[in-house]
């Protein structure tokens, strides 16, 4: 089953800064990478998604750069906002062909301070 | 739209006690994932359903089982409850092989 590092454990941005939070993973035969957001108390919800055939995927304030030959992704979150605070969680698929069965992270617990 | 719904929010049991949990998919949905959640850490894959049938698992023993019904809904069941499962349990719903939506969980503690 697939393995994903994810770095750092934990971190605090200033509001306006960016956020940045990395992951390695080990099997290069999958296509699907996720991020995911997880608030106290709920469940993850899913962030943004990159497949390897780019570079790089932009949604607002949220940029995933993906590194196929070095096995490694990263979140960047523009202008953080104390919105924000939460626990973010790298994913890869665990199995061929699914993109829901997951291989998550350990997570890194973001704190975005005024 | 109702997203994923699962019940109940809170359970407390003893130790070698058996718990059933359920989860209701995304209208739509009719593939099921469940996972356990540890304090501090990522969600980790028990098994999926899929057209009622168990289609892959995680590294859980034989005491974790589920159950898909016509209605694409499941339940996770855990037999002979141990102190260690005290955990976030979490449904996901999706399309086959598509992106997964995790339902807020139910917090199971062992006692």
């Amino acid at each position: 089953q697939q393995q994903v590092k994810q770095s750092p454990q934990s971190l605090i941005v200033q509001k306006g800064g960016i956020s940045i939070i990395n992951c390695a993973y080990e099997n290069t035969a999958f296509d699907y990478f996720p991020w995911y957001q997880q608030f106290p108390g709920k469940g993850p919800a899913l962030l943004i998604a990159i497949r390897p055939d780019v570079s790089e995927k932009k949604e607002g304030r949220f940029t995933i750069s993906f590194n196929k030959s070095a096995k490694q992704f990263s979140l960047h979150i523009m202008d953080s906002q104390p919105g924000d605070s939460a626990t973010y969680f790298c994913a890869a698929p665990g199995f061929r062909g699914g993109n829901e069965k997951l291989t998550f992270g350990t997570g890194t617990r973001l704190t975005i301070i005024p | 739209d109702a997203g994923v719904t699962q019940s109940p929010t809170h359970l407390i049991k003893t130790r070698g006690q058996q718990v059933t949990l359920r989860c209701s998919p995304k209208s739509g949905h009719d593939t099921v994932s469940w996972y356990q959640q540890a304090l501090g850490q990522g969600p980790q894959f028990i098994f999926q359903y899929y057209e009622e049938e168990e289609r892959q698992r995680g590294n859980f023993p034989d005491r974790f089982s589920g159950h898909q019904f016509p209605n694409y809904s499941s339940e996770l069941n855990v037999n002979a409850l141990l102190l260690g499962d005290s955990a976030l349990y979490l449904c996901a719903s999706s399309l086959l092989n598509t992106e997964a939506f995790f339902g807020q969980g139910t917090r199971l503690t062992v006692v």
